[in-house]
């Protein structure tokens, strides 16, 4: 398997600007998990879905963020409108949560700066 | 509630040094343990779980449910040990969390030649 799959890598923007970040999780995983890590904040949980559906957006900052699942392999998180404070690594993580919970597996994240 | 407490935000030893990064729990049920660690600039990778009592890169970790402990030790450090290590939990007893993690804030270690 390929792994947990985000994307861009990087993202350079203006503020103001729309920004949209992708995360394709492992196969067979129901639970997928966004996060963002800065220095002054350390890791953070935005929302999480589990089979499809938001189970937790308590973390999202604020009506500028939105994050969604259309279906079982694809999610997005967008920021509309950009500010320089969004700037940080966005995380993707996914699991398999049932009887057993497994453990999240981490994509690459995504480097956010917003001018 | 359940919450994770890592009281050493940096953590530097001499290559060769023991090492241990501290991490207690609160959490009334059984949790799940884990420690994950990022290198820099990288992902958060597994490192390791309780339950599987395991030793990975030299690590090992053991659940104290008496002191509500998780720490983490090596005999022995790297400089390629060098990295931010996390702890995490799951609440195994409430299948409501769905998977979701709790993580402590981190410690940054650096390993000095």
């Amino acid at each position: 398997d390929a792994g947990v799959i985000q994307s861009p890598r990087h993202e350079v923007t203006e503020m103001g600007q729309e920004v949209t970040l992708r995360c394709k999780p492992i196969s067979g995983h129901n639970s997928l998990f966004w996060y963002r890590q800065t220095m002054m904040r350390g890791l953070e949980l935005l929302i999480y879905f589990n089979n499809n559906v938001p189970i937790d957006d308590s973390g999202m900052p604020e009506d500028r963020f939105s994050a969604k699942m259309p279906n079982a392999s694809f999610s997005t998180l967008k920021i509309q409108p950009s500010e320089p404070r969004d700037s940080a690594v966005y995380f993707c993580a996914s699991s398999f949560a049932g009887y057993s919970n497994q453990p999240q597996h981490f994509g690459d994240g995504t480097r956010l700066s917003i001018l | 509630a359940q919450r994770v407490t890592q009281p050493e935000k940096l953590l530097s030893v001499f290559k060769g040094a023991p090492v241990e990064l501290k991490c207690n729990y609160s959490y009334s049920g059984s949790p799940e343990l884990f420690w994950y660690v990022q290198y820099s600039r990288q992902r958060l990778q597994l490192l390791l779980r309780h339950i599987s009592r395991e030793s990975i890169k030299g690590f090992t970790a053991d659940l104290n449910k008496g002191e509500t402990s998780f720490h983490l030790k090596k005999p022995f450090a790297q400089e390629e040990d060098s990295a931010m290590y996390y702890c995490a939990l799951i609440p195994a007893d409430r299948g409501s969390t769905l998977g979701r993690l709790y993580f402590g804030r981190g410690t940054q270690l650096t390993v000095w030649p």
